[in-house]
């Protein structure tokens, strides 16, 4: 089962930024919190991780907070393409290599 | 790069026939993956390969189902005798390390009639 938390949808103005919480209150210490994304009709896209720091790259950026149990995912200027099923998922890095997938927040992004 | 490419991309057949779907990695990537996805569900994993050795399988996987990867290079996947509860849209992922970043195809749409 798929140990993380997610609201199964979501909304956001276009140009506005993308705020995509998880829970992940049973997270262990050296499992990393990992996202990806489905656009409708596509595999799933590899989006950001990390483990306790904050991350940024050119999709997104990750907040994770102090004691590790939730992360937020930051779509800074969301556009219509950003429209999708966002799916967080924490994994033993390097260990692990199945990902289990949740159901993931449906985000609609509105004109 | 091209990615991991799948083929065909859609597949409709009737129940009791056997299905056949290809998977080709991307080069140099020796993690294969197979996930199933029905709709409204995120994929559930399947199986998996590192180079031609089929290192886990899903209890998902019946004995309906085969995969293979020979020469470790792009893969297959046969369902037989399908049945409808078999429709799903079926991914094939790669990955060039233990655990690293899962590269996605386009998956293959199989329809059970």
């Amino acid at each position: 089962d798929a140990k993380t938390t997610q609201p199964p949808s979501m909304d956001c103005a276009e140009g506005r930024a993308a705020n995509l919480p998880c829970n992940h209150s049973t997270i262990s210490g050296n499992e990393y919190v990992y996202w990806y994304r489905q656009i409708h009709s596509q595999g799933p896209q590899y989006i950001i991780h990390g483990l306790k720091n904050n991350e940024t790259n050119e999709m997104a950026s990750l907040i994770i907070t102090e004691d590790r149990k939730s992360s937020t995912l930051i779509l800074p200027h969301a556009t219509l393409r950003d429209t999708a099923v966002y799916y967080c998922i924490v994994r033993v890095a390097y260990r692990d290599d199945k990902i289990i997938f949740g159901k993931g927040t449906r985000l609609h992004i509105l004109p | 790069d091209t990615g991991v490419s799948q083929d065909p991309r859609h597949k409709i057949t009737k129940r009791g026939q056997n299905v056949t779907f290809r998977c080709d990695p991307i080069s140099e990537h020796n993690r294969l993956y197979w996930y199933r996805q029905t709709l409204g569900q995120g994929p559930e994993f399947l199986t998996y390969f590192q180079n031609e050795a089929q290192l886990e399988k899903s209890r998902l996987l019946s004995d309906r189902f085969s995969a293979e990867r020979p020469k470790g290079s792009f893969s297959t996947l046969e369902i037989q005798r399908t049945e409808q509860g078999d429709s799903a849209m079926y991914l094939c992922a790669s990955s060039p390390t233990e655990a690293g970043e899962q590269y996605f195809g386009p998956g293959t749409r199989l329809t059970v009639t």
